[in-house]
């Protein structure tokens, strides 16, 4: 049950895109369309962002967005804001024994 | 509103037992799975368990089974963590969260969190 791997910081400045990566393997990330995205500000519980890989819940910006390719999804946050420096984790379904693994986290910087 | 409200944590030394508790408000607790995730100080989250809508089906991350218990109490509208054979690891934020219902391991309600430290 290794954890996914995603860089540990990203920065970009206001406006820019950013694409956060989240690596797997077959049998989590590769294996189902069940990844999903989180955002925590410091001090506070996560919020889901992304779920299925690419849905947004309802509430949430359209800036943000997610795809997957393989063993890797990805999540895009477009027109960078000062708001959205936190720090952002992946998810993935792993299959009936495993069930859920997170990924290691990235701190998104906003220069 | 939707609501969840842990409470049980504290301070417990290596070994030592400690029962968490999650209320939920605002929607059909019945309906939905439930799950607890940690973060230890300074870490990143960590999936612990989860169990189905009528309690009938439960999953532990390895690093915890045998020693933790998820249970629910659907009258009382309450998650748990029994936790036993605590170890300096376990010590974490704990949050309950519910899934959104349809899609595995979407985790779209959140509680505040609640601080376990295992410590001598």
């Amino acid at each position: 049950q290794s954890a996914l791997t995603q860089p540990a910081s990203v920065s970009g400045s206001p406006g820019q895109s950013i694409t956060i990566s989240c690596t797997g393997t077959s049998s989590d990330v590769g294996g189902y369309n069940y990844v999903s995205w989180y955002q925590q500000h410091p001090g506070k519980a996560p919020k889901l962002i992304i779920y299925d890989v690419s849905y947004r819940p309802s509430g949430v910006s359209g800036r943000f967005s997610g795809s997957k390719s393989g063993n890797t999804a990805s999540l895009t946050i477009s027109g960078l804001q000062a708001e959205d420096e936190a720090d952002y984790y992946c998810n993935s379904y792993a299959g009936s024994s495993t069930v859920y693994v997170f990924g290691t986290g990235t701190k998104v910087t906003v220069l | 509103e939707v609501q969840l409200v842990e409470s049980g944590g504290g301070l417990v030394q290596p070994g030592g037992s400690l029962r968490l508790s999650c209320a939920a408000s605002g929607f059909t607790f019945r309906n939905y799975w439930m799950n607890w995730v940690r973060q230890g100080p300074g870490k990143g989250l960590e999936w612990v368990a989860n169990i189905k809508e009528d309690g009938s089906e439960k999953h532990y991350v390895d690093s915890v089974k045998g020693r933790f218990t998820i249970s629910r109490d659907n009258a009382k509208n309450s998650l748990y963590l029994q936790m036993t054979s605590l170890r300096v690891e376990d010590t974490a934020i704990y949050y309950c969260a519910r899934d959104i219902g349809g899609s595995p391991g979407v985790f779209n309600i959140w509680g505040q969190g609640t601080m376990v430290t295992v410590s001598s």
